[in-house]
């Protein structure tokens, strides 16, 4: 079965750029979606097929995919972006939606 | 706009059933697929089932598989998954999503969530 590899945890300073990974064989074959997800709430989609973003999510956020690794970045952090943040993939050889382990976005 | 809103969730003991519903508001299910995903307490993400745009065809995680049933009603506009055989290891939040589709599909909106607790 497909693995999408995550790291636990990312911590970054306010106005600095947070960068998420998430790691998968030829990942940049498939397209990537990302979610956000605070405590106590749903996830929310915050980019999908590797780089777009639903309406209302800010210009701050952005995603890139490529070779074996696809990445979510944030830019100029705010306090409200800590949350943990999963990435999920379509693996069409088993029909099946696979989701990395998660990462927990710390604002320092 | 889009609203999901999931019940039935509650205390069940192992091996019994379980049905979940999903209400959609803001959109016709018909032509969408949906998914149920799950969350473990303290854990991430796990997807348990998908249910084609048409009704046509659904696919299930393998931890599932043969134990659960997803399902709608076109004209109630609601989602269900039956839960069958239940385990401990199903205890979670029980999230049902609508499912987009280009290059593979994804959930674009979410419903709060069903607490499932199976225990004796």
């Amino acid at each position: 079965s497909y693995v999408l590899t995550q790291p636990p945890s990312v911590s970054v300073a306010p106005g600095q750029t947070a960068s998420i990974t998430c790691g998968g064989n030829s990942i940049g074959t498939k397209s990537v979606h990302w979610y956000q997800q605070k405590p106590g709430q749903a996830p929310v989609l915050v980019v999908y097929d590797d780089s777009d973003r639903p309406s209302g999510i800010p210009e701050r956020i952005s995603g890139s995919n490529s070779g074996n690794t696809a990445t979510l970045a944030i830019s100029r952090v705010e306090a409200g972006d800590e949350a943990d943040y999963y990435c999920q993939v379509w693996e069409s050889s088993s029909d099946h939606v696979v989701f990395g382990g998660g990462t927990k976005l710390t604002v320092l | 706009q889009v609203q999901l809103v999931e019940s039935g969730g509650g205390v069940v003991q192992p091996g019994r059933s379980l049905r979940l519903s999903c209400a959609a508001s803001g959109f016709t299910l018909s032509p969408y697929g949906m998914h149920w995903v799950r969350q473990a307490p303290g854990k991430g993400l796990e997807w348990v089932a998908l249910l084609w745009y048409d009704g046509s065809d659904e696919k299930y995680a393998d931890s599932v598989k043969g134990r659960f049933t997803i399902s709608r009603d076109n004209p109630k506009n609601t989602l269900y998954l039956q839960m069958n055989s239940l385990r401990a290891e199903d205890t979670a939040v029980y999230y049902c999503a609508r499912a987009s589709h280009a290059n593979g599909w994804y959930a674009d909106y979410w419903g709060q969530g069903a607490l499932v607790s199976v225990s004796s």
